[in-house]
C-alpha cells in the first residue's frame, strides 16, 4: 500500500521563526510531489509543487530527495497567517489519484 | 473563478437512511474525486472518476457508491447510512494529465445518528 508519512505536530513556533517539515513516501515510483495547505475548517489548497531541483516561492522552499524518498518544506520568517495544516502529497503519474499524508499542524504564535 | 460546489454544508441523517451528496464543478475537468476526512486519519479516497459514466474504487469504497452521469457532476451515495460514516466529505476535481492541482469543494459535514 502506498504510504505518505508526516510528523503530525503540532509545531508551535514564534513569529519570525524558521520551521521545516519533512515527509517520507513509500512508493519509489512516485513521480510528482506537492504541498497542500489546509486552514482550520476549510478545504485543502495547493501550496506548491516540489521539483527535483528544489524550488522556492517567497518564504517557502520545497526540496525533494528521491534517494531517501522524502520531501521537505521550509518556511522562513513565519507569519501568524501561516498557521495551518500542511499536507504532503505524492502521485505516480499525471492521472493517478493523489496520496495525501495526514498533515502537519503549524501554529505560529505572536 | 474556478469552483467546486457541494450541495450541502451540513447534514444530519438517521442510521439506515439513504444519503446523496452532490458535487458540481464548473471547470470542465475530466477527473473528479470523493474523499472523507477524519481527525487523525487524514484524507482518504472513497471513489474517483476520470470520465463520464466511469468510476473507480479508492481506498475505502465499502458502504458507498457514486454516479457520474454528466461531466460536471459527481454524486456520492450512502445506500444505508451508518454512524461510522459520520465525517467530513470533500469533493475535488482536476484536469486530465495535470495531476497535482486538485480543486476542492468546501466540504459536507455529515452526522449520522
Amino acid at each position: 500500500r502506498k504510504e505518505v508519512e508526516q510528523d503530525p505536530g503540532p509545531f508551535n513556533v514564534p513569529e519570525g521563526a524558521t520551521v521545516a517539515f519533512n515527509c517520507t513516501y513509500s512508493n519509489s515510483a512516485s513521480q510528482s510531489f506537492f504541498w497542500y495547505r489546509q486552514d482550520c475548517r476549510k478545504e485543502p489548497k495547493l501550496l506548491m509543487s516540489v521539483y527535483s531541483s528544489g524550488n522556492e516561492d517567497g518564504r517557502f522552499t520545497a526540496q525533494l530527495n528521491r534517494a531517501s524518498q522524502y520531501i521537505s518544506l521550509l518556511i522562513r520568517d513565519s507569519k501568524l497567517s501561516d498557521s495551518a495544516t500542511y499536507l504532503c502529497v505524492v502521485t505516480d503519474s499525471g492521472n493517478t489519484p493523489l496520496v495525501f499524508g495526514k498533515g502537519t499542524r503549524l501554529s505560529v504564535i505572536a | 473563478d474556478v469552483k467546486v460546489t457541494q450541495s450541502s454544508r451540513y447534514l444530519v441523517k438517521r442510521t439506515g437512511e439513504k444519503v446523496f451528496l452532490e458535487c458540481v464543478q464548473d471547470m470542465d475537468h475530466e477527473n473528479m474525486f470523493w474523499y472523507r476526512q477524519d481527525p487523525g486519519l487524514g484524507l482518504r479516497l472513497i471513489y474517483f472518476s476520470y470520465d463520464v459514466k466511469m468510476k473507480e474504487k479508492g481506498d475505502i469504497p465499502e458502504g458507498y457508491s457514486v454516479s457520474r452521469e454528466k461531466k460536471e457532476r459527481f454524486s456520492l451515495i450512502l445506500e444505508s447510512a451508518s454512524t461510522n460514516q459520520t465525517s467530513m466529505y470533500l469533493c475535488a476535481s482536476s484536469s486530465a494529465g495535470q495531476g497535482g492541482e486538485l480543486f476542492f469543494g468546501e466540504g459536507s459535514r455529515l452526522t449520522v445518528l
